[in-house]
């Protein structure tokens, strides 16, 4: 089955950039989205369709997908971006979720 | 917005019902998830149903003990799991489905519920 891997944590200091990465078998045949999601909420749709942003997500965030790996990068990477991460694709007529990566802004 | 509910304390082996209601949108016109997160754990996408329910799909994790529905007269999804374990507690969230695709298959979820919480336990 298919499967996307993401790395458990990523650090990064604030106002450097973050990339947090997801693979996958021939990920790039497919479009990937992301959500933030922080304790105690509901995800949030951060990404969709590789690198697009939905309406009032701020242009810090961005991302790519190309080979076996997508990637969401935060650029100037602030406190409120602390949050859990997943990637998510479409294969097979099933949704396939990234485990997450945890977002630590030291 | 998404609320959810039927959330609760279960005994294993028994079953629930969670309802999910919709308001601000044409429910009818959107394809309709179920993902799940158990404490501490990652998201895991459980079933989704097309608009008019003619197209529906489950993960393996509840596939032959998941019931998805919907009744857009009502603007309503629902979700019955059987046979319940210790694993299928979790916090359970209905989400709304937007699809752009052109030729590649492009599905991501701009909305989801609150949640409501499912404890199976004895």
């Amino acid at each position: 089955s298919f499967e996307l891997t993401q790395p458990p944590s990523v650090s990064v200091s604030p106002g450097q950039t973050a990339r947090i990465p997801c693979s996958g078998d021939n990920l790039g045949d497919k479009y990937v989205c992301w959500y933030q999601q922080k304790p105690g909420e509901s995800p949030v749709l951060v990404i969709y369709q590789d690198d697009m942003r939905p309406s009032g997500i701020p242009d810090r965030l961005s991302g790519s997908n190309s080979g076996n790996t997508a990637t969401l990068t935060i650029s100037g990477t602030q406190a409120m971006d602390e949050a859990d991460y997943y990637c998510q694709a479409w294969d097979r007529s099933t949704v396939v979720f990234g485990g997450g990566t945890k977002l630590t802004v030291l | 917005q998404l609320v959810e509910s039927g959330g609760g304390l279960v005994q294993p082996g028994g079953s629930l019902r969670l309802s999910c209601v919709a308001s601000g949108f044409p429910f009818s016109n959107y394809t309709m998830n179920w993902v799940r997160q158990a404490p501490g754990k990652g998201l895991q996408w459980l079933s989704y149903i097309s608009s008019g329910s003619s197209d529906i799909h489950y993960a393996d994790s509840v596939k032959g003990r998941a019931t998805v529905s919907r009744d857009n007269a009502k603007n309503s999804l629902y979700l019955q799991i059987k046979s319940l374990r210790d694993e299928d507690t979790a916090v359970y969230y209905c989400a709304r489905e937007v699809d752009d695709t052109v030729i590649t298959p492009v599905y991501y979820f701009d909305k989801w519920g609150q949640g409501t919480l499912v404890t199976v336990s004895s």
